[in-house]
């Protein structure tokens, strides 16, 4: 079993329309976790983190972990072109290093 | 206050080859990595680093070598490059364990 999975996708969704991404884990005691963007061709950046179970929200964004079932989201509202892109769950794993998911590519359709 | 940079940003090896990639960072983070990401995959873990001086095996390690003489700087050597080793390399660094990593340019590396 993967650390971290995430569906590949492809996924597309309509612009305005919400984007939900998915990741699980398999390390209950993992503390950390955090959702990257990354852009063809360019380097993984942060939109956001969290460490408590429930929502937290940042503009558009929602993230949403439940430890008890392992898994964490990331909600894209009002889906924008821009937000195309490549997104990666990262999960704190054995020596605290961070475990990447493999990333599903978002298409927002015009 | 420029981050992360990396060089080269693109460079073609032949089998057996050496070269070294460049990390530098002005955040003064004591935390320093390096990954790779083969298409269509997530980031792999090579080595990483506590601090100047301190580094440390990740989950693909095997073909590279690591040092940290200073805060600063975490250049990553590949000895006798091999096709395997094609890929985007990623250096990292962060203020802790587990905490925001800031992420490089990158560098495409193609061993042929």
């Amino acid at each position: 079993q993967k650390e971290v999975e995430q569906n590949s996708g492809p996924l597309s969704v309509p612009e305005g329309a919400i984007a939900s991404l998915n990741c699980t884990y398999s390390d209950r005691g993992s503390q950390s976790f955090f959702w990257y963007r990354q852009y063809s061709g360019k380097s993984p950046e942060l939109i956001m983190f969290i460490y408590s179970n429930g929502d937290k929200e940042d503009g558009r964004f929602t993230a949403q972990l439940n430890k008890a079932s392992q898994y964490v989201s990331l909600l894209i509202r009002d889906s924008q072109p821009s937000d195309s892109a490549t997104y990666l769950c990262a999960v704190e794993g054995s020596a605290r290093q961070l475990t990447f998911g493999s990333g599903t590519q978002l298409t927002v359709l015009p | 206050n420029a981050g992360v940079t990396q060089t080269p940003k693109f460079r073609i090896l032949k089998i057996g080859q050496s070269m070294t990639l460049q990390c530098t960072q002005d955040m003064n983070h004591n935390y320093m990595y390096w990954y790779r990401q083969d298409p269509g995959m997530g980031l792999k873990l090579i080595y990483y680093s506590v601090g100047a001086g301190i580094t440390d095996k990740g989950e693909v390690p095997n073909g590279y070598n690591v040092s940290r003489s200073t805060t600063e700087d975490f250049p990553l050597r590949l000895e006798l490059a091999a096709p395997s080793q094609t890929s985007v390399y990623f250096c990292a660094s962060s203020l802790g364990l587990a905490e925001t990593q800031y992420f490089g340019p990158g560098t495409r590396l193609l061993v042929l």
